[in-house]
């Protein structure tokens, strides 16, 4: 079945320490998204890439970058994460910016 | 700009009894609008979509949404709940896909 993966599912880091999420997607989806959802709140959008070009949120802190070396494949990258960074990252993908299909979501924890 | 307005954090039905969760939305074009599903530590599921066709739209799980300019609402409903509805539910607007609005969330508990 065509699908949104999202690798690891658990992820502890340390605080400070860089971590890197992976989304990859069969879908053959033109544009990425990566959200951030905190517990009991809705999902933020972080960032999107449509095609090659990379649309950052104005209120996205520069601490959080993205890679898309493809069309599968696109990763968060935390370069010094901090505690306030513990948080459910939500992959979502979509054709022309069309309906959104999400992954399952890496719930990252910050020790 | 758009927004959207979840009117309820907590529904609880029994299970059997129909499900009512309300979304009011505010924009300035012709929406499209979403409701998606939650189950804890998952992603989010499209339940259903609407896109300026059938004012009554009907998803997966035997639920389904009308859209209503007058009200500028779209509720979601089910005739009969079950146990595995109970999920955190999201009613989202947009107007283009790179500007979705996600309502609080409606939180539903079933109960036996």
């Amino acid at each position: 079945d065509a699908m949104v993966i999202q690798n690891p599912r658990y992820q502890v880091t340390q605080f400070g320490k860089p971590v890197t999420l992976s989304c990859s997607q069969t879908l053959n989806h033109n544009v990425m998204y990566w959200y951030q959802q905190k517990s009991s709140q809705a999902p933020k959008l972080l960032f999107h890439y449509y095609d090659k070009d990379f649309n950052n949120e104005a209120d996205t802190p520069d601490n959080f970058q993205s890679r898309r070396p493809n069309t599968s494949f696109c990763f968060l990258d935390i370069r010094s994460p901090g505690l306030g960074d513990a948080a459910m990252y939500l992959c979502a993908t979509s054709r022309d910016m069309e309906t959104q299909y999400f992954g399952p979501g890496t719930r990252l924890l910050v020790l | 700009a758009q927004s959207v307005t979840q009117l309820d954090s907590h529904v609880s039905v029994s299970e059997g009894t129909p499900v009512l969760l309300r979304c009011n939305y505010s924009s300035s074009y012709s929406p499209s609008l979403f409701w998606y599903v939650q189950h804890p530590n998952k992603g989010l599921q499209l339940l259903l979509k609407y896109t300026s066709a059938a004012t009554l739209v009907k998803g997966i799980n035997g639920f389904e949404a009308e859209f209503k300019k007058s009200e500028t609402s779209f509720h979601l409903t089910k005739p009969s709940a079950h146990m595995s509805d109970a999920a955190e539910y999201f009613c989202v607007v947009s107007v283009r896909n790179n500007d979705m609005r996600f309502g609080a969330g409606t939180r539903l508990t079933v109960k036996p």
